[in-house]
């Protein structure tokens, strides 16, 4: 069974540019969660989607957006990008509503110059 | 709300020795907690779990940790470290039927010397 898929793995980008990120998760899984991950913030929770819905949301700006396809594939997108939004952005997906287990993709590294 | 505080950012050991790594929890309800493990440029991996079941859990790579209300902790253990075991863990905890998004701790370096 292939795991979760992020593309791209690496990215750089220029200051308030916009960029999009893709997450395919594991077959069959209709829950996705994208995180941020940064040294000084750890790992921050962005938003959740399950089935095309999302259903809970952190406390982000709005220039962080998602959505959730029929495939249950998922983009986060980041609009006018800030040296501040460079980290590891996760995806994680799970079988169910209820979170028993995330598993995670490898993750895109963005680069904001 | 749930939190999660990881005790100690780095924790050093020798190769052959016990880890350690400590994680206590908040929880208003019954926690599901977990240990993830994260290698540089990679995603987590997930260790174990606990979800109510047997207080004592036994996770993959020889890791286990133990389930103590009375002092809302967590701790990961593994009796003998590999230098494969050098990586970032994460202790994570999830409300269950509340609010299960996990909310993750900050992290403890583990290194392991020859």
């Amino acid at each position: 069974k292939a795991g979760v898929t992020q593309t791209p793995r690496y990215l750089i980008k220029t200051r308030g540019q916009q960029v999009t990120l893709s997450c395919s998760p594991i077959s069959g899984h209709r829950s996705v969660s994208w995180y941020q991950q940064t040294p000084g913030q750890g790992l921050q929770f962005l938003f959740e989607y399950f089935s095309e819905t999302q259903r809970n949301k952190g406390n982000f700006p709005g220039r962080f957006s998602g959505r959730q396809f029929s495939n249950s594939r998922s983009e986060m997108n980041v609009s006018t990008l800030e040296l501040g939004d460079s980290a590891l952005y996760l995806c994680a997906s799970s079988p169910d509503r209820a979170i028993t287990e995330a598993f995670f993709g490898q993750g895109t590294r963005l680069t904001v110059v | 709300a749930q939190s999660v505080t990881q005790l100690g950012s780095h924790v050093s050991v020798s190769e052959g020795a016990l880890v350690l790594l400590r994680c206590n929890y908040s929880s208003s309800v019954p926690p599901y907690l977990f240990w993830y493990v994260q290698y540089p440029n990679q995603g987590l991996q997930l260790l174990l779990k606990y979800t109510s079941a047997a207080t004592l859990v036994k996770g993959i790579n020889g890791f286990e940790a133990e389930f103590k209300k009375s002092e809302t902790s967590f701790h990961l253990t593994k009796p003998s470290a590999h230098m494969s075991d050098a990586a970032e863990y994460f202790c994570a905890v999830s409300e269950g039927g509340g609010s299960y998004i996990p909310t993750f701790g900050r992290g403890t370096s583990l290194i392991v010397h020859p």
